[in-house]
């Protein structure tokens, strides 16, 4: 069954440390983008690829960064985690115009 | 700049009421998604609409896309607790297929049994 996948489901950690938020896609879709989104409100393009080794950042600054060596696999990295990064962060995917997500890692940095 | 605004923010009906939603903007989009969101979990695909002036029904929601493609609507009869969410509208610029959406900040819907 294709489909996209986030790990972890939630995180809680310590302000410093290193991060990597998975997201893997099994629909063969070259375009993946991950969103930074408050409870309730509306998603903020942080990141996108259009294929492997393509990687641009989006309309809302990020300290984050992301890479895309494979195809189905978009992780995305803090290096050093603080409270302000605290957020939900989702992944998608799309082919032809319509984004399919996974169901988000909800980060909270203490 | 709000690009697509949603209106309204924030609705709390009774199940059993009908209920509309717009989603409107100066830019023309080459299609629009709406999504529905719940707590903790990511945006499902409802529906894309693609021609201006379509009209798609999913059970009892039903999906307009304006005739100039700037504007659309969702109209949800006789609501059920069950449709309780984050409804999020998304219009795709039809710029070089970059396939990146434009979200609107999205409609809280609250159906109290």
């Amino acid at each position: 069954e294709a489909d996209i996948y986030q790990t972890p489901r939630y995180l809680v950690i310590g302000t410093g440390k290193k991060i990597t938020l998975e997201c893997s896609q099994t629909m063969g879709h070259d375009k993946m983008y991950w969103y930074q989104q408050d409870p309730g409100m509306e998603l903020h393009l942080i990141h996108y690829s259009y294929g492997v080794n393509s990687t641009e950042k989006g309309d809302l600054s990020s300290e984050s960064t992301v890479s895309r060596i494979r195809t189905e696999h978009f992780p995305l990295t803090l290096e050093s985690a603080r409270p302000s990064h605290t957020s939900q962060y989702l992944c998608a995917s799309s082919g032809w115009g319509e984004q399919f997500f996974g169901p988000g890692t909800r980060l909270t940095v203490l | 700049t709000q690009l697509l605004k949603q209106s309204p923010q924030f609705l709390s009906i009774q199940e059993g009421e009908n209920l509309t939603v717009y989603c409107n903007s100066s830019s023309v989009f080459s299609s629009l998604q709406w999504y529905r969101q719940e707590p903790g979990e990511g945006p499902v695909l409802l529906v894309t609409v693609v021609t201006g002036g379509e009209v798609k029904k999913l059970k009892r929601l039903t999906f307009q896309f304006g005739d100039a493609r700037k504007d659309s609507s969702l109209h949800i009869t006789a609501a059920q607790t069950g449709d309780t969410g984050l409804y999020l509208c998304a219009g795709a610029l039809n710029s070089g297929n970059t396939g990146k959406l434009i979200f609107g900040q999205g409609t809280t819907l609250q159906v109290k049994p």
